[in-house]
């Protein structure tokens, strides 16, 4: 079974500076899909960011980019010129290539980030 | 388009009483997945059903717990007997096929406390 491990259960950043939050999984699948979802205070889960694991260019959403390292089975998400909003809860996740039980995502315990203003 | 919609956002019950989850998916969308998030973790899969259909129950509690996403109406997750352990936010999410990188989106969630 896939697993997915988020090492930092806390992270602060000063409003405007960058943070990367960190990731890493367990897996024998050679296909695969990756996510970062937000949990502000709301308890709502937003989409940040996705990685189709076949795809060697990291993907970027505006101030959110992600380095994939498929070797090192890391996916770190990267944050830049830090707004107040983006504190919240972030998970990262896995779901399998197609196939199989591919629609389960599997969620890390999350970091929870800290902006300072 | 509304979102994902869950109700009650709160839902308080005392042990041994049933609770009741509503999950209503996006427009367009006919995939439901239920999760669940305990205190201090991340969230963990519980069901994904069709219309009509469940498709995977496997992390499901085998008892006090079932779910029905009926041809017309939301998806319900009941949870009967209910006990302390069962303390949590449900979360349901929906999406227009399964797989690949079809996006999940996540309603508000449930917060369950058991007395």
């Amino acid at each position: 079974a896939q697993t997915v491990t988020q090492s930092q259960p806390e992270m602060s950043v000063q409003e405007a500076e960058t943070v990367t939050l960190s990731c890493t999984y367990d897996t024998s699948e050679s296909d695969y899909y990756l996510f970062w979802y937000k949990q502000p205070p709301s308890r709502q889960m937003i989409l940040v960011i996705r990685q189709e694991a076949y795809k060697q260019q990291n993907a970027t959403e505006n101030r959110f980019s992600v380095n994939f390292q498929k070797a090192a089975k890391s996916f770190s998400l990267k944050i830049s010129d830090s707004q107040l909003g983006d504190a919240a809860m972030y998970f990262c996740a896995y779901r399998s290539s197609p196939g199989g039980s591919n629609y389960k995502l599997t969620f890390g315990k999350g970091t929870l980030l800290t902006v300072n203003p | 388009n509304a979102g994902v919609m869950q109700n009650p956002r709160h839902l308080v019950r005392r042990r041994g009483q049933e609770a009741r989850l509503r999950c209503s998916p996006m427009k367009g969308h006919s995939h439901v997945y239920w999760y669940r998030q305990l205190p201090e973790e991340g969230l963990k899969f519980m069901v994904y059903l069709q219309k009509e259909n469940i498709i995977d129950e496997s992390g499901m509690p085998k008892e006090r717990f079932s779910a029905e996403f009926p041809k017309e109406g939301p998806s319900i997750l009941r949870i009967q007997q209910v006990v302390r352990g069962d303390s949590a936010a449900y979360f349901c999410a929906s999406s227009v096929s399964a797989g690949g990188l079809e996006t999940q989106y996540f309603g508000p969630g449930t917060r369950l406390l058991v007395l």
